[in-house]
C-alpha cells in the first residue's frame, strides 16, 4: 500500500529556533495536509495544499506541496513552547478516493 | 462552534465483550472516516464512508469489526468480540466532498479503548 516516509521522526529544539520536516512518498498525491496532535487529543488541520509547487501559510507555520507531487514540507518560524506536540502530514490521491494516509509523525520539543 | 463529537472518551472492556464507539460528524459533512492509532503503528484508516455509504474498509479485520452510518450525524464503529489487541486510541474525522481541491479531514477528540 501507500507509504509515507516523515522525518525527523523527533526533534528537540530551543525557543526561537526554525524547525523543518518533510513527508516523502512513492506515489503522487494530489492534496498534503498537515496536522499537529497534543496529547489526549485528536489531530488538528494546521494547512492543506492542493496544487504542485504551491506554498501556503499559517501564521508561523509554511508549507509546499512538491514540484513532483511525491513530497511535501513543513516550516515553523521562531519556535515557541505551545508548539510542542506531533506534527503528522497526510496525502490524499484524489479523483474519487478520499483516503488519507498518514505519516508516522514528528515529534517536536520546544526547550524554553 | 462545529466539531466532530466522540463518545465515550474512554472505554475499559473486558476480553470478549461488545464495544461501540459513537461519533457525530460536523454537520453538512458527508464523509467520515474511521482511524486507529497505536505507538507501533501510528495512524490506520479502518474505513471510510461518503454520503452514509462504505467506500473502503479494507483496514478493517471483517470478522470482529463493523462500521456503520445509520443516518447522517451518526458514525459506528463496533468490536465484536474485544480483544486486549485492540488496545488503541479510534478517531472519528469528517470532511466534504467534492471540492474544488481535496478533502479536508477534521477529527474529533477520540475513544481510548483499553481490553483486559
Amino acid at each position: 500500500g501507500q507509504q509515507l516516509n516523515q522525518s525527523p521522526q523527533s526533534m528537540f529544539i530551543q525557543e526561537g529556533e526554525d524547525v523543518s520536516m518533510n513527508c516523502t512518498s512513492s506515489s503522487i498525491f494530489n492534496t498534503w495536509l498537515w496536522y499537529k496532535q497534543e496529547p489526549g487529543e485528536g489531530p488538528v488541520l494546521l494547512i492543506a495544499l492542493y496544487k504542485a509547487g504551491e506554498l501556503t501559510s499559517n501564521g508561523r507555520l509554511t508549507a509546499q506541496f512538491g514540484i513532483t507531487r511525491k513530497d511535501s514540507f513543513l516550516n515553523i518560524s521562531a519556535s515557541i513552547p505551545s508548539d510542542v506536540g506531533i506534527y503528522f502530514c497526510a496525502g490524499q490521491r484524489g479523483g474519487s478516493n478520499y483516503k488519507l494516509t498518514f505519516g508516522k509523525g514528528t515529534l517536536l520539543t520546544v526547550n524554553p | 462552534d462545529a466539531r466532530v463529537t466522540q463518545t465515550p472518551r474512554d472505554k475499559v472492556t473486558e476480553m470478549g465483550q461488545e464495544v461501540t464507539m459513537r461519533c457525530q460528524p460536523i454537520l453538512g459533512h458527508n464523509t467520515v472516516f474511521w482511524y486507529r492509532q497505536t505507538m507501533m503503528q501510528g495512524l490506520e484508516l479502518l474505513a471510510y464512508f461518503r454520503n452514509r455509504a462504505p467506500l473502503d474498509d479494507s483496514g478493517m479485520p471483517k470478522d470482529r469489526f463493523s462500521a456503520e452510518m445509520p443516518d447522517a450525524t451518526l458514525a459506528t464503529l463496533k468490536i465484536q468480540p474485544s480483544e486486549p489487541r485492540d488496545s488503541a486510541v479510534y478517531f472519528c474525522a469528517s470532511g466534504l466532498v467534492p471540492t474544488p481541491g481535496g478533502t479536508e479531514a477534521f477529527f474529533g477528540q477520540g475513544t481510548r479503548l483499553t481490553v483486559v
